[in-house]
């Protein structure tokens, strides 16, 4: 089982929708865990992060963990064209900085 | 503030040779890391520095080095280029210490091996 999976879609929406992305992890010794956002040929930036179990609120964008299931989401009410990007979760499995990724959703977001 | 610049963004190697592609930052971050994407794989970690005169392998180290002489400027060497080497590789940067692990990503360089 790896270590971090992620659907990788694609997914496609219209605007308007609220879109769910969702990750499972395997160690539940993960304590901080994080959404980055990829815009076609960009790099990956970071969108949010959240410790432990609950929510993060940041405008339309809610990231959600519940370490009972070792299971994230983030989510995004009122899509936008501009939402369209690839979501990858990524989580630091130790204080050098090292991420392991989710292998990212494709999200489309139509007009 | 140019973030994290690299170099080049686009190239066409044949099998067996060589090149170098550069990653140079402006942010003093002390972190610095190689990754690697392929579709639907996520990020894969190469190499990655703590340091200036260390460095250390990530997940997937063969067939490449890397060298760390200044804080700014990690370069990754490609020796010997095979097609499962094709590949697009990030470049990044952190702030040392920081338990949120926010990388600050390059453009990129899109590598084919023909």
């Amino acid at each position: 089982q790896k270590e971090v999976e992620q659907d990788p879609g694609p997914l496609s929406v219209p605007e308007g929708a609220i879109v769910s992305l969702n990750c499972t992890y395997s160690n539940s010794a993960f304590q901080y865990f994080m959404w980055y956002r990829q815009y076609s040929r960009k790099g990956p930036e970071l969108l949010m992060y959240t410790y432990s179990s609950g929510n993060k609120e940041d405008g339309r964008f809610t990231a959600q963990v519940d370490k009972s299931s070792k299971y994230i989401s983030l989510f995004i009410r009122d899509s936008q064209p501009s939402d369209s990007a690839t979501y990858l979760c990524a989580i630091p499995y130790n204080q050098g900085g090292k991420l392991i990724f989710g292998q990212g959703t494709e999200l489309s977001v139509k007009p | 503030n140019a973030g994290v610049t690299q170099t080049p963004k686009f190239r066409i190697l044949k099998i067996g040779q060589s090149m170098t592609l550069q990653c140079t930052q402006d942010m003093n971050h002390n972190y610095m890391y190689w990754y690697r994407q392929d579709p639907g794989m996520g990020l894969k970690l190469i190499y990655y520095s703590v340091g200036a005169g260390i460095t250390d392998k990530g997940e997937v180290p063969n067939g490449y080095n890397v060298s760390r002489s200044t804080t700014e400027d990690f370069p990754l060497r490609l020796e010997l280029a095979a097609p499962s080497q094709t590949s697009v590789y990030f470049c990044a940067s952190s702030v040392p210490g920081t338990k949120t692990g926010e990388l600050f990503f390059g453009e990129g360089s899109r590598l084919t091996v023909l």
